[in-house]
């Protein structure tokens, strides 16, 4: 079945550490995004890439780092900088970069600072 | 930046119930209008979608209504089943990306 898969489900982290989500899709589509969701705040974007090897920064992109070396792959690196990490980070993809056809989410990875 | 403000924050509606989420947007830009529906722990998942030169689309229980003067948009389920219990987000788009709503969290009593 085509979907995204996001690894790990769930992740912990020490303070002053870098940690890499995982983004994995195969349903062919050329851009890709991830949101970082907080209660009553709702999506936030954090950074999207409409094609390998290019990107952009979204509305809170301090602190996170991507890259886009292959069509399937997304990985997002939360890096010490960022100040409130613990969040749930959503993958999502679409078919051109356009808002025709919405977006496919993965299930999900959930950050936890301790 | 860019706004879509959604209300209410949080909505209880009985069983059969209609349940009313709203969306008000500013930027004239934006042409496409989704609605995603999100379980606990779970991705959202597009549900219905509308663009700006129709005033109303329905499928199912799920009516989408705009209205582009007003720059407003809201989402209508009708007869609500406890299986409807989820939060819901608005949004707009433009180009290559969408903005969100803060989100509603529905919960639809038996």
């Amino acid at each position: 079945d085509g979907g995204i898969t996001q690894s790990p489900k769930y992740l912990f982290r020490k303070e002053g550490q870098n940690v890499t989500l995982s983004c994995e899709q195969n349903l062919n589509h050329d851009a890709m995004y991830w949101y970082r969701q907080d209660p009553g705040q709702g999506l936030r974007l954090i950074y999207y890439s409409q094609i390998v090897n290019d990107f952009q920064k979204g509305d809170i992109a301090e602190g996170y780092s991507v890259s886009r070396e292959k069509k399937e792959s997304f990985p997002l690196t939360v890096t010490s900088a960022q100040k409130n990490p613990t969040a749930f980070y959503l993958c999502a993809s679409s078919i051109d970069g356009g808002t025709g056809y919405g977006y496919t989410f993965g299930s999900g990875t959930r950050l936890t600072v301790v | 930046q860019q706004q879509v403000k959604q209300s209410p924050q949080s909505l209880i509606v009985q069983k059969g119930g209609i349940s009313i989420i709203n969306c008000a947007y500013e930027n004239t830009a934006f042409d496409y209008f989704p609605w995603y529906q999100q379980f606990p722990g779970k991705g959202p998942a597009l549900l219905i979608a509308i663009r700006p030169d129709v005033s109303e689309k329905k499928e199912g229980r799920f009516t989408i209504s705009f209205n582009k003067s007003a720059k407003q948009f809201s989402l209508h389920i009708m007869d609500s089943q406890p299986g409807d219990s989820a939060t819901y987000f608005c949004a707009a788009g433009s180009g290559s990306r969408l903005t969100f709503g803060e989100g509603t969290q529905l919960t639809v009593n038996p």
